[in-house]
């Protein structure tokens, strides 16, 4: 079953603009992991937050968790073109190593 | 270290003739996934391997599908017999052991499969 689902489907914004994306998801979970998917190319690990953690950063990345709410937040600041890519989140229900994948979103960043 | 490698990285084969698809995990990986994607399905987890050993193979769409992990830097995703609807990209990735606090997964390239 569909743990986690992304919100928006496809996201269009011009370079320099920030991008957000959210991720829900149904049951408890261990941890939840953001990936990025160049066109044509395997899943890249960009962000990892645990369960007790509410934010963390990374470069221009920011994601939140809101455990009550069941969501997260991917925020990108300060764009570029070389951002575009779909964006996954993943969410590891302590089932053994193993990821739930939601149907992603689409960012296109326009230069 | 070189990645997740797949192979091959494009296969064209017709309805009915068998498929294999490799993976090369990263040494020190001990769990093995294997993922369908498709733009209908979107990515989706087929069966995956702890030490060697199959964990959970309830993605696995049908008989016609197998997988195996003979030992700790091989595994294949078999297809007997592939039909058009198999068309899609495979993964195959890996990650360390759980114990060392590291959840997130390495993705190979792919392999994109055409079933005429």
């Amino acid at each position: 079953s569909q743990q986690g689902e992304e919100d928006p489907q496809a996201l269009s914004i011009q370079e320099g603009e920030n991008a957000t994306m959210n991720c829900s998801y149904k049951t408890s979970i261990n941890n939840l992991q953001w990936y990025r998917q160049n066109s044509g190319r395997g899943l890249v690990h960009l962000i990892l937050i645990r369960s007790n953690e509410r934010e963390k950063h990374s470069g221009r990345l920011r994601v939140t968790l809101d455990t009550s709410k069941k969501s997260s937040s991917l925020l990108i600041t300060a764009s570029r073109a070389a951002d575009t890519a779909s964006y996954f989140c993943a969410t590891d229900s302590n089932q053994g190593g193993k990821l739930i994948f939601g149907q992603g979103t689409e960012l296109s960043v326009k230069p | 270290d070189a990645g997740v490698i797949q192979s091959p990285r494009h296969e064209v084969t017709e309805m009915g003739q068998e498929v294999t698809l490799r993976c090369k995990p990263i040494s020190g990986h001990d769990y093995l996934f294997w993922y369908r994607q498709t733009m209908m399905r979107g990515l989706e987890l087929l069966i995956y391997f702890n030490n060697n050993v199959p964990i959970d193979d309830s993605g696995m769409p049908e008989d016609r599908f197998s997988a195996k992990m003979p030992n700790a830097s091989f595994s294949t995703l078999k297809i007997q017999p592939s039909e058009p609807r198999d068309s899609a990209v495979y993964f195959c990735a890996s990650s360390l052991p759980i114990g060392q606090g590291r959840y997130e997964q390495y993705f190979g390239p792919g392999t994109r499969l055409t079933v005429t």
